[in-house]
């Protein structure tokens, strides 16, 4: 079974903090995800990386950055937490080539105070 | 560009009746297409995908989908419905690897 942890399930963390969020799966998979979701927004596209040190901005990179140092741990970084960043963050892996499907982590809900 | 719209943020029916989620989308190329659920608390788990193959595709927990060309659908079914199906469901497009595109969910709720 493809397993995607994250770090926490529940964060809560003030303004202007630096916050990071952990990804870590184990299945020697390529490509991850970072999305936040929102009521009435769906999932929307922070951030992907298709290898070690590589990474592409998704729709909303704005506020965030991510590192990718190993192949199993990609980490989603707040550099100044604000209120508007306060959502539920879901780290997703690509099952395969050519699969084109995505298997998701259990979520951290972040609340910035 | 690919886009998924789904109609009805909440959707409401009884133990043991018809579930129908609609969702239409848009693709400039032969999509994947995808529906996913979320229990509360969780992330997203698979319920099945469309892949260019058999037009009508079965997944998880009784549910299936009709990948409908000429509608640009992919409507979610399940004959009868059961309290464990609340949760919110989304449907999702993807063209390549590093491109899916999720609808903006509906919440079933399911009345005993």
């Amino acid at each position: 079974d493809v397993k995607v942890t994250q770090s926490s399930r529940y964060l809560v963390k003030r303004t202007g903090e630096k916050v990071f969020l952990e990804c870590v799966q184990d299945m020697d998979h390529e490509n991850m995800f970072w999305y936040r979701q929102d009521p009435g927004l769906g999932l929307r596209l922070i951030y992907f990386s298709y290898d070690v040190k590589m990474k592409e901005k998704g729709d909303i990179p704005e506020g965030y950055s991510v590192s990718r140092e190993k192949k199993e741990r990609f980490s989603l970084i707040l550099e100044s937490a604000s209120t508007n960043q306060t959502s539920m963050y879901l780290c997703a892996t690509l099952t395969g080539t050519y699969s084109y499907e995505q298997y998701f982590g259990p979520g951290t809900r972040l609340t910035v105070t | 560009a690919q886009s998924v719209t789904q109609l009805g943020s909440h959707v409401s029916v009884s133990e043991g009746a018809l579930v129908l989620l609609r969702c239409n989308y848009s693709s400039s190329v032969p999509p994947y297409l995808f529906w996913y659920v979320q229990y509360p608390n969780q992330g997203l788990q698979l319920l099945l995908k469309y892949t260019s193959a058999a037009t009508l595709v079965k997944g998880i927990n009784g549910f299936e989908a009709e990948f409908k060309k000429s509608e640009t659908s992919f409507h979610l079914t399940k004959p009868s419905a059961h309290m464990s199906d609340a949760a919110e469901y989304f449907c999702a497009v993807s063209a390549n690897n590093n491109d899916m595109r999720f609808g903006a969910g509906t919440r079933l709720t399911v009345k005993p």
